[in-house]
């Protein structure tokens, strides 16, 4: 079965660090344009970060010089390392598979996502 | 950056009623353009890519149109399952960025 789960999210402290793990089946995640998008209780949706080919990276400004994406390619793990974390990066976050072709770009498979907390 | 403008923020609407939902990108993106919904607990749902390609297996009753920076999600029906939080999202260039959300709700 092709799907994403993610694990790795808890309650941490301002400052603390955290990494999220997203685990794929059914597919390699070293083929495809990965991400995570996070979700802010009761707000909208917002992207954080991909990684694509060769291990390209782009990040969101409000995450760039604080958390860095990786894949691991034996484990066909995706993660996400969170550090100088801030009461604002109170999310869900969710990973997910952007389909990228010359004719198609979409976000079609996505996980269920994990909670993290930022609180003292 | 595109940053995506979506409106209405919320609407008001009866089964059987016909949706409009409008998306602006500050800045042309073609037709790099999504569509998704979501409900409550849930991850997003692809309805639609590329401005005006209905995902398989989602109802013929949503339909997408517009390219450039102008585009609109139209439900032509509402039914009850369509109560959710609709959203857009610009695949044209990173960083990929999504619109604020349109909550359809229950008149």
């Amino acid at each position: 079965e092709v799907q994403l789960v993610e694990s790795g999210g808890g309650l941490i402290q301002p400052g603390g660090s955290l990494r999220l793990s997203c685990a794929a089946s059914g597919f390699t995640v070293s083929s495809n344009y990965m991400s995570w998008v996070r979700q802010a209780p009761g707000k909208g949706l917002e992207w954080v970060s991909v990684i694509y080919g060769g291990g390209y990276t782009y990040y969101a400004d409000s995450v760039k010089g604080r958390f860095t994406i990786s894949r691991d390619n034996s484990q066909n793990t995706l993660y996400l390392q969170m550090n100088s974390l801030r009461a604002e990066d109170t999310a869900v976050y969710y990973c997910a598979r952007e389909e990228v072709t010359p004719w198609v770009r979409y976000f079609g498979l996505w996980g269920r996502g994990t909670l993290v907390t930022v609180s003292s | 950056d595109v940053q995506m403008t979506q409106s209405p923020s919320s609407v008001s609407a009866s089964v059987g009623d016909r949706v409009t939902i409008t998306c602006r990108a500050s800045q042309v993106i073609n037709s790099w353009l999504a569509w998704y919904q979501q409900k409550p607990g849930r991850a997003p749902n692809l309805l639609i890519h590329a401005a005006s390609t209905l995902q398989s297996g989602v109802p013929s009753r949503f339909s997408g149109s517009g390219s450039g920076t102008d585009f609109t999600l139209t439900i032509s029906s509402l039914q009850p399952e369509d109560f959710a939080t609709y959203y857009c999202q610009q695949a044209n260039s990173f960083p990929r960025t999504f619109g604020g959300g349109t909550k359809v709700e229950i008149k």
